[in-house]
Parts: structure tokens; C-alpha cells; sequence
């Protein structure tokens, strides 16, 4: 199991420029959630989708922001344009379908530089 | 609403000293509590779980009980080691919301 994975690791970028972040959750996972963590506010949810639909972008903190998940595999999130205060550490995490409780599965960020 | 309060951090322990980490939760319906741990450069990863009252989750040493008369999940650990060092996040999957609610880490480091 190749668990949640991101790309890519590390993106250095000027401010005004796009910015495209990957995320490819683990098969069979439903559910998906875009988190954002920086020092000073910790971690944030921006995103979460179920069944590739979007269910609540209240965190996503402006136009900038957005998100898509145009299938089961694969998720994007896109700031256009960006700027420095959008440096952060970008996790992605999926989970099963809701029922009960569910564990999120995390994956390893990217850690995003906008100088 | 839902929510989850910690203890602040940092945490500074020698090694094989007890560990507490408070945390506290609001909550409607029957949440499911976590404690996800963090190491340096790395993502979250599930470190325990309690799914109801009086569950009590358990991994690497490291317990919480999960307590509905005082709302809350403390994660203990009777000697901690170098290794431990992370940051540590309580968090709680709510049924009527279907949403995690993370608390906001707090960070432990563990000397020699």
C-alpha cells in the first residue's frame, strides 16, 4: 500500500505565479481532505470532498483558493496568484466512506515557499 | 459545535519521565476520539483511538481513555524516550458533522 501520496515534496515559487499542488489518496478511499499548516495557526482544513464532490470549502481562505477532484485518484489544489503569505505545509488525507468513525490517512505535504 | 482543546505546548521532559498531554472536547451526538502524532518533516499519522465511553486506545506505550462525564482524552505515557519527540495532535470525528476537528498540536521534546 503506497499510502497518500503528494506532489510534489517541495515547491519554491515568486509571488503572482500559479501554483498546483498534487494528491493521489489511497484506493478504495472516499473521502478526501486538503489541510494546511504553518506555524502560526497551526493546522487548517481548507477542502474535504466525498465521492469527488466538494462539501465544505469554508476554510479555503480566499478566490485564490481552489479545488478539484475530477476523479476517485486524483485531486488538485490550485492558488493563482500567490503570495508569500501562503507559505505553508500542504497535507492531503483520505479516508473511508463515513460509518461509524473514520481514520484519516495522511500524506507526506508539501511544503510550499512563495517568495 | 465541535471541538477540541489542548494543552499548550512546548513540552520539554527528560528521558523515562512521565508524559500527560490534556485534551479536552465539545461535542454533539457520539464523537470518535484520536491522537495523531507528527514527527519532524513528516505527516500526521494515527498514533491511538477510542470509538466510545470508557474505551481505552493504546499504542507504543502511549494510552487515553476516553471519558464522556469530563469530555475528555489525556494521553499518557509512563517513560518517555528521545524518540518520542513530535508533535502531537488530539482530534475528533463527529458523526452528525462528518468532519475531523483537529486541536491545535502540542509539540514534546524529549532530552536525553
Amino acid at each position: 500500500d503506497a499510502g497518500v501520496i503528494q506532489s510534489p515534496r517541495h515547491e519554491v515559487t515568486e509571488m503572482g505565479q500559479e501554483v498546483t499542488l498534487r494528491c493521489k489518496p489511497i484506493s478504495g478511499h472516499n473521502s478526501l481532505f486538503w489541510y494546511r499548516q504553518t506555524m502560526m495557526r497551526g493546522l487548517e482544513l481548507l477542502i474535504y470532498f466525498n465521492n469527488n464532490v466538494p462539501i465544505d470549502d469554508s476554510g479555503m481562505p480566499e478566490d485564490r483558493f481552489s479545488a478539484k477532484m475530477p476523479n476517485a485518484s486524483f485531486s488538485t489544489l490550485k492558488i493563482q496568484p500567490s503570495e508569500p503569505r501562503d507559505s505553508a505545509v500542504y497535507f492531503c488525507a483520505s479516508s473511508f466512506p463515513p460509518s461509524g468513525y473514520n481514520e484519516q490517512f495522511f500524506g507526506p505535504g508539501t511544503r510550499l515557499t512563495v517568495l | 459545535g465541535n471541538s477540541v482543546t489542548q494543552m499548550e505546548g512546548p513540552v520539554t521532559l527528560s528521558e523515562e519521565a512521565f508524559l500527560t498531554i490534556n485534551c479536552t472536547y465539545t461535542a454533539t451526538g457520539y464523537p470518535s476520539l484520536f491522537w495523531y502524532v507528527q514527527y519532524p518533516g513528516e505527516g500526521l499519522q494515527l498514533l491511538l483511538k477510542a470509538t466510545k465511553a470508557d474505551d481505552k486506545g493504546s499504542n507504543k506505550g502511549f494510552e487515553a481513555t476516553y471519558r464522556k462525564e469530563t469530555t475528555s482524552f489525556h494521553l499518557e505515557k509512563g517513560s518517555v524516550q528521545v524518540s518520542d519527540s513530535a508533535v502531537y495532535f488530539c482530534a475528533l470525528f463527529s458523526n452528525t458533522g462528518n468532519q475531523f476537528y483537529f486541536g491545535t498540536g502540542t509539540s514534546l521534546t524529549v532530552i536525553p
